[in-house]
């Protein structure tokens, strides 16, 4: 089955630096990978999507990269805000119909 | 239409007592998908339909679970008989199109509480 990890359970930065999250998966190669955003009591939030032929994706402050090799995506927020604290979630699937599979998040803290 | 909506915000029930949430989705949207996320976890999918018919469902979900989207608009989400390890935040997610890859909008979630 897939099985998809988020090694981190939290991350302190401080404010201005660049965070770097990892998701690794195992088993099966999913075809792509989503990042969501979530904060506290609150539904996850969609920030980035990236397929399994791509290497990198940007979106203004973030990055997400995909390496099948090593079964890993980065996810790095550049000139990090105290805004930008919240859980980071990422998510796989194998194909467009087969449900995501989510990881247990990375709580980014930035510290001002 | 702002968003995705789920009805009640909180719910606190006694063992034992069915429950009954509801997700209204963005509303050109042809995906519903529901979740359940308790804490320091992820979301892990439950089920999802395309419309009014429910595509697949979780190996994990009891039997005491059930779910409809009886004219492809609105959810709703039942649990009977429910039971303390029930206890979670329920989430609601809509999407426009047929791939799970597309961009999933949630809701704010419901909180299920179990005494």
């Amino acid at each position: 089955s897939q099985k998809i990890e988020q090694n981190s359970e939290a991350l302190n930065i401080q404010e201005g630096k660049t965070a770097t999250l990892t998701c690794n998966y195992t088993n099966y190669s999913p075809a792509y990978l989503q990042w969501y955003r979530q904060d506290p009591g609150r539904g996850p939030v969609f920030l980035l999507l990236i397929r399994e032929n791509e290497k990198e994706k940007r979106k203004e402050r973030l990055k997400v990269t995909f390496d099948t090799t090593l079964k890993q995506s980065l996810f790095h927020i550049t000139a990090s805000q105290p805004a930008d604290s919240a859980t980071y979630l990422c998510a796989q699937a194998n194909s467009g119909n087969t449900p995501l599979v989510f990881g247990k998040g990375t709580r980014l803290s930035v510290i001002a | 239409d702002t968003g995705v909506s789920q009805n009640p915000r909180h719910k606190i029930t006694k063992r034992g007592q069915n429950v009954t949430f509801r997700c209204d989705p963005i509303s050109e949207h042809n995906r519903l998908y529901w979740y359940r996320q308790t804490l320091g976890q992820g979301p892990e999918f439950l089920t999802y339909f395309q419309n009014e018919a429910q595509l697949e469902k979780s190996r994990l979900l009891s039997d005491r679970f059930s779910a409809e989207r009886p004219k492809g608009s609105f959810s709703t989400l039942e649990i009977q008989r429910t039971e303390q390890g029930d206890s979670a935040m329920y989430l609601c997610a809509s999407s426009y199109g047929t791939g799970v890859m597309n961009e999933q909008f949630f809701g704010p979630g419901t909180r299920l509480t179990v005494l």
